[in-house]
């Protein structure tokens, strides 16, 4: 059981907008923990997406944006394509009184129908 | 551009010490933290721990007790040890560049492309 709830799958037509959710608590993302958001490809090493909620490294197209609201994060991507059918995980910290470290959502399967 | 290269052994038998080096190239192994995260077979990320180039470490709190990390800034490499290990330690283990921010690990910039460690007799 993940500490990041994220839905195990979601799909979309090509050219739609498709939505993932990240569901943490006041021990993450509710304590101000920064929210990321990896892609991995089938096959691959993840890739860094979007990092501090809301920002786009270098080269990664506008169609992904990030946002964080209390306790919850979500990845966006508009102008589905065919490329971007892979896993998508979002990442923070916790901190409570059992320990404290680096946390992973459990992943979503993006399908592009 | 950053590179990281992960080697080690493919199999390693149940209760015995699962040994990764993850070579760093392209970048100056003191500008990040390093991290090894995991992914079962068929499953999501786990972060086991991260290093600093003074040799300072985090680790995660379900690992902390089997897992070391260390750090060679001579040979720009980074190694991870995890003993007693069994057939739920099986994964692909992956390094990565890690920011810090706040005394905290922040985010993972650069991954390497991973490297299968199956425990099995």
């Amino acid at each position: 059981q993940s500490v990041l709830t994220q839905p195990p799958s979601v799909s979309g037509a090509p050219g739609q907008r498709v939505t993932i959710s990240c569901t943490g608590s006041s021990s993450n993302i509710g304590a101000n923990f920064d929210v990321h958001w990896y892609q991995q490809l089938p096959g691959t090493a993840p890739k860094l997406l979007i990092y501090v909620n809301t920002n786009r490294p270098s080269g990664v197209p506008d169609r992904f944006s990030g946002s964080k609201s209390g306790t919850s994060a979500s990845l966006a991507i508009t102008g589905l394509q065919a490329e971007d059918e892979a896993d998508y995980y979002c990442q923070s910290y916790d901190s409570s009184l059992s320990g404290s470290g680096v946390v992973f959502g459990g992943g979503t399967k993006l399908t592009v129908l | 551009q950053v590179q990281l290269q992960e080697s080690g052994p493919g199999l390693v038998k149940p209760s015995e010490t699962l040994s990764l080096t993850c070579s760093v190239s392209g970048v100056s192994i003191n500008s990040y933290y390093w991290s090894w995260i995991r992914q079962p077979p068929g499953k999501g990320l786990e972060w086991i721990g991260c290093v600093y180039f003074s040799g300072s470490t985090n680790y995660s709190p379900s690992l902390k007790s089997r897992v070391t990390i260390s750090i060679d800034t001579s040979r720009k490499q980074v190694s991870l040890r995890l003993n007693s290990v069994t057939a739920a330690d099986t994964a692909v283990y992956f390094c990565a560049s890690t920011t810090f921010r706040g005394g905290k690990p922040e985010r993972f910039d650069y991954w390497g492309q991973g490297t299968l460690v199956t425990v099995s007799s």
